[in-house]
């Protein structure tokens, strides 16, 4: 069975500080691992597709790293814009999407 | 581009009633959609996944009779909740998959329904 771990379950940061959010997975047939954003009462929103080991992606203050067993996504000088949850997910040899919890990121001015 | 739409975004209705949402991909076809529940505080659970013009696929303790999917073209899905009940209450949010791009799931804005 596909598993997906967030760490922390939330993270609270000042304007500017970075860090990293991390997702450890276990899955059968790595088809893709993917990063989403999702804001209170809306659905996800696509950030990041990681395939392969090594891969990596960047997208304004946001960076995904992806190795054999987890994937870390890297905010830099993050803003108060982006707090919001964090979704991991992976997508296996059955095609489907195994979620994390989601990691809820607060950045304070 | 990649965008899909549902609606109703919320919806209130009487416990016993039946209630249908609909989902679209607005800008690409897609070959295959999603049914998602999302509890609060919790992550997304899929409920169903549906090809077009073929039945849907439920995942384990999903009563396919309460919960009916129709994938009639390449942009529509809808999710009717039949007999709804309080427990029914929850944010559904149905995803599409771009057959060009792979693996790929683009979400919609989600749907609030609460059963009283």
């Amino acid at each position: 069975e596909d598993q997906v771990t967030q760490s922390p379950e939330a993270l609270r940061l000042q304007e500017g500080e970075s860090s990293s959010l991390n997702c450890s997975y276990t899955v059968s047939g790595l088809r893709g691992l993917f990063w989403y954003r999702q804001d209170p009462g809306k659905g996800p929103e696509f950030l990041f597709t990681l395939y392969s080991a090594g891969e990596e992606k960047e997208k304004e203050r946001l960076k995904a790293t992806l190795t054999k067993k987890e994937s870390f996504l890297h905010i830099t000088a993050p803003k108060p814009e982006d707090s919001a949850t964090y979704l991991c997910a992976v997508q296996g040899a059955n095609s489907k999407l195994t979620f994390g919890k989601g990691i809820t990121l607060s950045v304070r001015p | 581009g990649a965008v899909v739409s549902q609606h109703p975004s919320w919806v209130i209705c009487k416990s016993g009633t039946s209630v249908k949402i609909e989902c679209r991909s607005l800008d690409f076809q897609a070959t295959t959609m999603f049914w998602y529940r999302q509890f609060p505080k919790q992550s997304l659970m899929l409920m169903a996944t549906s090809n077009e013009g073929s039945k849907a696929t439920y995942e384990q303790g999903v009563e396919k009779d309460k919960f009916l999917i129709n994938h009639a073209s390449l942009t529509l899905s809808t999710l009717t909740v039949t007999s709804a009940h309080p427990e029914d209450s929850s944010f559904y949010i149905c995803s599409a998959r771009f057959h060009d791009r792979s693996y790929e799931q683009y979400f919609g804005p989600g749907t609030r329904l609460t059963v009283t």
